[in-house]
């Protein structure tokens, strides 16, 4: 199957700094990405979709200055947590799919704990 | 609403006692039916996805169905390694991203 590498895998942070999670597509182009956070015994949350190159697609309750997403290229997708609080702690998971209708591949995940 | 329901929470087996997993749901449009194996502190593995009624695909010892309202994951003759969250999930409509169901953990004792 496709691989999709995270990175950092894990993260601890003060609360107010911000924290930036790269999510790289390694052997195929990843016409959109997708970020999910995920809290302990529940199930993956969608927070946003980006297509390469326009902004990204935030769902209902995830807020967009908060949560900054930048899609640059078809292999690269960035998460960037502005001015961490420790309720932002959780474990954030990226995706990708070469296409609509295609599968989505997941990568191994990030897991962020702000003091 | 497009939505995803996963049944039994857990799942408790003995190596070696088959059984299965349902997946029902409600979607506008199904576009694929994706089953995951989530390890903890990992992100979702690939499985399988199935289109459209009556498919069946198999991996060692899994096997995915798909109906027009549910989809089984059967286990035949479990191994302690097969442990883990198994996670279903629809895409449809439009929009085309994944709705997820909160999976079913199972554990396999030896």
């Amino acid at each position: 199957g496709a691989v999709v590498s995270q990175h950092p895998s894990r993260v601890i942070c003060k609360s107010g700094t911000s924290v930036k999670i790269e999510c790289r597509s390694l052997d195929f182009q990843a016409t959109t990405m997708f970020w999910y956070r995920q809290f302990p015994k529940q199930s993956l949350m969608l927070m946003a979709t980006s297509n390469e190159g326009s902004k990204a697609t935030y769902e209902q309750g995830v807020e967009k200055d908060k949560f900054l997403i930048n899609h640059a290229s078809l292999t690269l997708s960035t998460l960037t947590v502005t001015s961490a609080h420790p309720e932002d702690s959780s474990f954030y998971i990226c995706s990708a799919r070469q296409g609509a209708g295609e599968t989505q591949y997941f990568g191994p995940g990030t897991r962020l704990l702000v003091l | 609403e497009d939505q995803v329901t996963q049944s039994p929470e857990a799942l408790r087996l003995q190596e070696g006692e088959s059984s299965s997993l349902n997946c029902s749901y409600t979607v506008s449009g199904l576009r694929g039916l994706f089953w995951y194996r989530q390890d903890p502190g990992k992100g979702p593995e690939f499985l399988f996805t199935l289109y459209s009624a009556g498919e069946e695909k198999e991996k060692e010892r899994l096997k995915a169905t798909l109906t027009k309202k549910e989809s089984f994951l059967h286990i035949t003759a479990p191994k302690p390694e097969d442990s883990a969250t198994y996670l279903c999930a629809v895409q449809g409509g439009s929009q085309g991203n994944l709705i997820f169901g909160k999976g079913t953990k199972l554990s396999v004792k030896p």
